[in-house]
């Protein structure tokens, strides 16, 4: 079957610890996204990368990073510095229409 | 400032009533795409409409896009159970940037 995967469903974190969400899509799509879903805010842009080993910072991209190494990974680090990390994270990729299709998430609590 | 406005936030709607949401930009909408989402889960892909005055179905849903492609509508006939959850439109707006943004959803339940 096609589609993406992310890993795990959730996650709990002690304050001050690094975060690695996983992202895995096998739709061969060149871009992919990392989103941020927080109540009442709609879906934020943190990262995205058009093409491999190219990624671009999104909106609210202080205190994450990522990589691309092959097409179809793109793992997000949610690192110390990002102040507010609880948050249910979105990764997706994009088809030849521009339409996005989306893994099921993971929820982070850092407590 | 929200680039898509989303409206009703919520709605509550008794099993077998239609309804319909809107998605509005003051922006050209290149692309407009509808997503329903159940809670703590992804967003699942519904429908693409790129073409003013274009309209697409899909079992009980119809959308819409306005000529002018500011506006786009969702319509579902004879709600079900099955169609409560949110629905959020996203949108390619030609920010010469590649990306889509988001309204902030419309919450669905259906009652019996």
């Amino acid at each position: 079957d096609g589609g993406i995967t992310q890993s795990p469903k959730y996650l709990f974190r002690k304050e001050g610890q690094n975060v690695t969400l996983s992202c895995e899509q096998n739709l061969n799509h060149d871009a992919m996204y990392w989103y941020r879903q927080d109540p009442g805010q709609g879906l934020r842009l943190i990262y995205y990368s058009q093409i491999v080993n190219d990624f671009q910072k999104g909106d609210i991209a202080e205190g994450y990073s990522v990589s691309r190494e092959k097409k179809e990974s793109f793992p997000l680090t949610v690192t110390s510095a990002q102040k507010n990390p609880t948050a249910f994270y979105l990764c997706a990729s994009e088809g030849q229409g521009r339409e996005q299709y989306f893994g099921p998430g993971t929820r982070l609590t850092v407590t | 400032s929200q680039e898509l406005e989303q409206s009703p936030q919520s709605l509550i709607v008794q099993e077998g009533k239609n309804l319909t949401i809107n998605c509005t930009s003051s922006k050209t909408l290149y692309g407009l795409y509808w997503y329903k989402q159940k809670y703590g889960e992804g967003l699942i892909f519904l429908m693409m409409l790129q073409k003013g005055g274009e309209e697409k179905s899909h079992e009980k849903i119809t959308a819409k896009l306005d000529e002018k492609k500011q506006q786009s509508s969702l319509h579902i006939t004879a709600s079900q159970p099955s169609h409560a959850g949110i629905y959020l439109c996203g949108a390619d707006i030609n920010t010469g940037f590649q990306k889509l943004v988001f309204g902030t959803g419309t919450r669905l339940l259906v009652s019996p």
